[in-house]
């Protein structure tokens, strides 16, 4: 059974950073790529990133490239989300996500998600 | 980028109703289209890719059609499990957006 845990979110100031992490189990971790989807209170989902299974290929929305960092720990079965320059729009719950296959684009969807872990960027 | 707007964004329904969804693409993504359900304070749920292939352990009474910039997401008989919010992404070419969703309740 694939499961996705996500840990690291928080409260946290604006302008500030916080790093995420998704420890993946239950399936071949280093032949999928990754994603991470979220979801602000009330909102739509949003995606935010994507890396490959390898990790040689990285992908970001508009709204967090810059500020966002994603990794991958293929000998640890993890998935990261650096964060930066934090900002009340970033409030969200952030989904960590597999995908459907190794590559990033194109790609075929998301097929299984984490429980989500809650961003809030507030002073 | 490319924009993702869905059709309606809310719906009334009955079980036992067929319900259609539409989703557009402000350029063509071949079939690189999926669709998801979201059930209130859930993980969303992976119910079609590829525009028409049905993701593995859902109900037959879900199907996808379509390609290039128009799809569709239809219930062929909805049942109370059904009532939620429905999603559709794009994964054509990244950033891999999403529509704005279509809240499916009860009539």
């Amino acid at each position: 059974e694939v499961q996705l845990v996500e840990s690291g979110g928080g409260l946290v100031q604006p302008g500030g950073s916080l790093r995420l992490s998704c420890a993946a189990s239950g399936f071949a971790f280093n032949n999928y790529a990754m994603n991470w989807v979220r979801q602000a209170p009330g909102k739509g989902l949003e995606w935010v990133s994507i890396i490959s299974d390898s990790g040689d290929s990285t992908y970001y929305a508009d709204s967090v490239k810059g500020r966002f960092t994603i990794s991958r720990d293929n000998s640890k079965n993890t998935l990261y989300l650096q964060m930066n320059s934090l900002r009340a729009e970033d409030t969200a719950v952030y989904y960590c996500a597999k995908g459907l296959v190794g590559a990033t684009t194109p790609s075929f969807g998301i097929d299984s998600w984490g429980q989500g872990t809650l961003v809030t960027v507030s002073s | 980028d490319i924009q993702m707007t869905q059709s309606p964004s809310s719906l009334s329904a009955s079980v036992g109703d067929r319900v259609t969804i539409t989703c557009r693409a402000s350029q063509s993504i071949s079939s690189y289209l999926n669709w998801y359900q979201q059930k209130p304070g859930k993980a969303p749920k992976l119910l079609i890719y590829a525009a028409s292939s049905l993701q593995s352990g859902v109900p037959s009474r879900f199907s996808g059609s379509g390609s290039g910039t128009d799809f569709t997401l239809t219930i062929s008989s909805l049942q109370p499990e059904d009532f939620a919010t429905y999603y559709c992404q794009q994964t054509y070419s990244a950033p891999f957006t999403f529509g704005p969703g279509t809240k499916v309740d009860i009539k």
